[in-house]
């Protein structure tokens, strides 16, 4: 059965650092790994996807890297902003639905 | 709006009563989700729809959940004799054809409270 986790489960870091954030799942057949944002009380917004043939993506500021082989996936963001504050989910795409099976999230808080 | 609707944003019902959650998805997308959030969690699959037709309902949790697609777009999860434990956030989300390549948009979310 796919589990997949997210460390830390909160993070707080000051205005304008860079950071990592972490995912991992335990079966490496996987066909695609999305990350998503949400925010309080509205729906998840998709950042990135990376196919599974992939190893990562670039969207502005974040950059998201894939290693099926550890079950591992990074979400980095650079520049960190307040308006960066939200709950970052993974999720990875797996069965002949490609259903996504997801970590539980990181809650990052960026002070200005 | 060119995004995936849901409706009510909020639904506060009585134990025991039967609810409807309605999907708008994005227009001309084939492939229709259903996922469930519970608090501090990450959403769970409930159901997945390959047009009008339930392709996989594997993540129903019991009989009491069921939900339809009949003309290809809009969606309705139906849950019946509702219990405390069935309070979440219902998710809906719509690809273009459910391929891998495929992304997932999603709605805002029904929060669904059962007192």
């Amino acid at each position: 059965k796919q589990e997949v986790t997210q460390i830390p489960a909160a993070l707080s870091v000051p205005e304008g650092e860079n950071l990592v954030l972490n995912c991992s799942f335990t079966d490496s057949a996987i066909y695609n790994l999305q990350w998503f944002r949400q925010d309080p009380g509205k729906g998840l917004t998709s950042l990135l996807l990376i196919q599974s043939s992939q190893r990562e993506q670039t969207s502005g500021r974040l950059n998201a890297s894939l290693d099926k082989s550890s079950g591992r996936s990074t979400l980095y963001i650079a520049a960190s902003q307040p308006g960066d504050s939200a709950t970052y989910l993974c999720a990875v795409g797996k069965g002949g639905n490609y259903q996504l099976i997801w970590g539980a999230g990181t809650k990052l808080i960026i002070k200005p | 709006g060119a995004g995936v609707s849901q409706t009510p944003s909020n639904k506060v019902t009585e134990k025991g009563k039967y609810v409807e959650l309605r999907c708008d998805p994005i227009s001309g997308h084939t492939a229709l989700y259903w996922y469930r959030q519970s608090l501090g969690q990450g959403p769970e699959f409930l159901i997945y729809f390959q047009g009008t037709g339930a392709a996989d309902d594997s993540g129903l949790p019991n009989d009491r959940f069921f939900a339809v697609r009949p003309e290809g777009s809009v969606s309705t999860l139906k849950i019946q004799r509702t219990e405390r434990g069935d309070s979440a956030v219902y998710l809906c989300a719509s690809s273009l054809t459910g391929g891998v390549m495929d992304e997932q948009f999603f709605g805002p979310g029904t929060r669904l409270t059962v007192l």
